[in-house]
């Protein structure tokens, strides 16, 4: 079965520090890794995905994500915090190769303070 | 703009009577698919619609119904809303969902059944 969790229901990060957002992943086989963004009153934004090759993926407003396959986690990170990276974050998986339906965390909310 | 639109955005209503949840979407996207949001569980999918005339349940779809007549539209019904039902709900779209493509979310319609 597949699953997904991001650990920390809240992140407090001073502006100007480097952030990380954690999630790690049950899947059987390839997993298709996935980060979005939820402004206040706004859907999810796309951020970036891991689906094969460089463990290192770099997406939207300078956030990056690391694959790691022995710790089964895919975590989200930035390396200087803005006060308007302040949001909702979600971390999503499926399994590469199926049909299996995108399972989503229970989210993360992030706040920069200044 | 390429873009999801769901309508209304707030609805309060009562137990019992019959709503419609419109979704459109403007990219030619194959998949689309309905999720609440609600603390602390993230998003659930509800229905999903791989193409035209071909609909699946999601993980909640009790009391929920769908409807995929063409590409561009996935309407959400309740036909008698309960309170449980009041939550935040998002219609996504992608251009295969079997594919590593990134959803298209609406900005969410926010449900209060009294």
């Amino acid at each position: 079965a597949q699953s997904v969790a991001q650990p920390e229901d809240q992140v407090n990060v001073a502006e100007g520090n480097p952030l990380t957002v954690k999630c790690t992943y049950s899947v059987s086989g390839n997993p298709y890794l996935f980060w979005y963004v939820q402004y206040p009153n706004r859907g999810l934004q796309f951020l970036l995905k891991y689906i094969t090759g460089d463990n290192l993926v770099k997406g939207s407003y300078g956030f990056e994500a690391e694959f790691n396959k022995s710790q089964t986690s895919f975590h989200l990170k930035k390396p200087s915090a803005l006060v308007s990276d302040s949001a909702l974050y979600f971390c999503a998986v499926r399994e590469g190769d199926s049909n299996y339906q995108l399972i989503w965390g229970a989210g993360t909310k992030l706040i920069i303070k200044p | 703009e390429a873009q999801v639109t769901q309508n209304p955005r707030y609805l309060i209503t009562v137990t019992g009577k019959k709503l419609t949840v419109t979704c459109s979407q403007n990219m030619n996207h194959e998949y689309m698919s309905w999720y609440r949001q609600d603390p602390g569980l993230g998003l659930r999918q509800i229905y999903y619609s791989m193409n035209v005339e071909v609909t699946d349940k999601g993980d909640v779809p009790e009391g929920y119904k769908v409807s995929r007549k063409e590409k561009r539209n996935f309407p959400l019904i309740l036909e008698s809303p309960s309170p449980n039902q009041t939550s935040l709900y998002f219609c996504a779209s992608s251009s295969d969902s079997y594919s590593n493509q990134p959803q298209h979310f609406g900005d969410g319609t926010r449900l209060s059944i009294l």
